[in-house]
């Protein structure tokens, strides 16, 4: 079955630095990745959809890139700052409808002063 | 444009009751999909709707339903609620359109079953 692995333990940077968070899958060929963030005791919110085609997605200090031989994603944040802090999810849409989108266990950041 | 609404934002039950959530989507989206969150499992599917009719489902009990009226607004219902029902319940809602669309999640009901 589909699986979807992140970082299980928490990331802690420093302020100014860049984050990275990744995201490996097994046993599927996906068209697209998408990555959210969620704050404690909110929804996931999305930050950035990749497509197979596409190697690399910028949207101001985020950056992701997805290998498809590696079946990896990488997601940055470059110039990381406190109000990063949050839980990130990688996720998957496995059916083919975009609603049903299969979603990794997160990696929590804490970016320090 | 006003985002998900879910309510309420808190539930306390306790086991063997049913309880029913309610959501609403952004206006203008026909689709709702439905998400429990525990830190046990994480985020996992449980249905989705379109156009009042369930369009996809996910591995839970027939104790998990919903369904979803005229103006889109969801609701799901979950009966003989047990202790391992305790979870967030999220919704989120898409033009649901085609591939590759963001979901936009309201802030979850918190559901605690005593």
């Amino acid at each position: 079955s589909q699986k979807i692995e992140q970082n299980s333990e928490a990331l802690n940077i420093q302020e100014g630095k860049t984050a990275t968070l990744t995201c490996n899958y097994t046993n599927y060929s996906p068209a697209y990745l998408q990555w959210y963030r969620q704050d404690p005791g909110r929804g996931p919110v999305f930050l950035l959809l990749i497509r197979e085609n596409e190697k690399e997605k910028r949207k101001e200090r985020l950056k992701v890139t997805f290998d498809t031989t590696l079946k990896q994603s990488l997601f940055h944040i470059t110039a990381s700052q406190p109000a990063d802090s949050a839980t990130y999810l990688c996720a998957l849409d496995l059916s083919g409808t975009a609603s049903k989108l299969t979603f990794g266990t997160g990696t929590r950041l804490q970016v320090t002063l | 444009k006003a985002g998900v609404t879910q309510t309420p934002r808190y539930l306390i039950k306790t086991r063997g009751q049913q309880v029913t959530l309610s959501c609403s989507p952004i206006s203008g989206h026909r689709s709702v999909s439905w998400y429990q969150q525990t830190p046990g499992q994480g985020l996992q599917f449980l249905f989705e709707y379109f156009s009042e009719t369930q369009r996809n489902k996910g591995n839970f009990p027939g104790r998990f339903s919903g369904r979803q009226f005229s103006n889109s607004r969801s609701e799901m219902n979950v009966s003989t609620l047990e202790l391992g029902d305790s979870a967030l319940y999220l919704c989120a809602s898409s033009a649901g359109q085609g591939t590759g669309e963001k979901l936009f999640f309201g802030s979850g009901t918190q559901l605690s079953v005593l």
